[in-house]
């Protein structure tokens, strides 16, 4: 069965420290994936996407995730912290002529000053 | 280039009623998907339309039910609220011919059922 997994449903983070935010799946055929970010009382905002081609995909506000297929995971990173960067972070997963989104339960990020 | 629409921004709603939520997609999209995330966790996919057809659905019952229009403004339904129905509905608009493989995302509507 398909599945997107988030290790750690909160991760604390200095300003200008690295943040690594972890995404794994579960997929019988190779899949499109996904980060969103959610601010409060917001819908979700497409920070990056990664469909075929090169597996490091960079995206908006310094965001980047590189897929590992040995690993099943798409990590998301971004080298130094903003406190802006303080909102719900959602990994997601799609297939090449599906209709379906399958998201992740979410990681939400504090930024610390 | 207008973006993903909802309305209304929150309703309340008490157990055993219907309720009807609206989207009007990004412009020139023809794919709309709902979804209901409930408090503290990710989106659970409901169900999409395309071309006013439904084209796929997830694991939700009949009571949750939509339409799509032929300006691709769409409506998901719900009958017999019932209290574990309180989430936040997202709808999400794509282009079929891009292989649905990007959504935009309307900032919601917050359901609360008591």
């Amino acid at each position: 069965a398909q599945s997107v997994t988030q290790l750690g449903s909160h991760v604390s983070v200095s300003e200008g420290a690295l943040v690594l935010l972890r995404c794994n799946y579960s997929s019988s055929v190779p899949p499109y994936l996904f980060w969103y970010v959610q601010y409060p009382n917001q819908g979700l905002q497409l920070l990056l996407k990664y469909t075929t081609g090169a597996t490091l995909v960079k995206g908006i506000n310094g965001f980047e995730a590189e897929f590992k297929k040995s690993e099943t995971s798409f990590h998301l990173t971004k080298p130094s912290a903003h406190m802006s960067d303080a909102a719900e972070y959602f990994c997601a997963v799609s297939w090449p002529g599906g209709f379906k989104t399958i998201f992740g339960a979410g990681t939400r990020l504090f930024v610390k000053a | 280039e207008t973006g993903v629409t909802q309305s209304p921004t929150h309703l309340i709603k008490t157990r055993g009623q219907q309720v009807t939520l609206r989207c009007s997609s990004q412009s020139g999209h023809n794919t709309v998907s709902w979804y209901q995330q409930a408090l503290g966790q990710g989106p659970q996919f409901i169900f999409q339309y395309y071309r006013e057809e439904e084209n796929g659905r997830g694991n939700f019952p009949p009571r949750f039910s939509g339409l799509q229009f032929p300006n691709y403004s769409s409506e998901l339904n719900v009958n017999a609220l019932e209290l574990d129905d309180s989430a936040l509905y997202l709808c999400a608009s794509s282009s079929w011919t891009s292989d649905n493989y990007e959504q935009y995302f309307g900032p919601g509507t917050r359901l609360t059922v008591t």
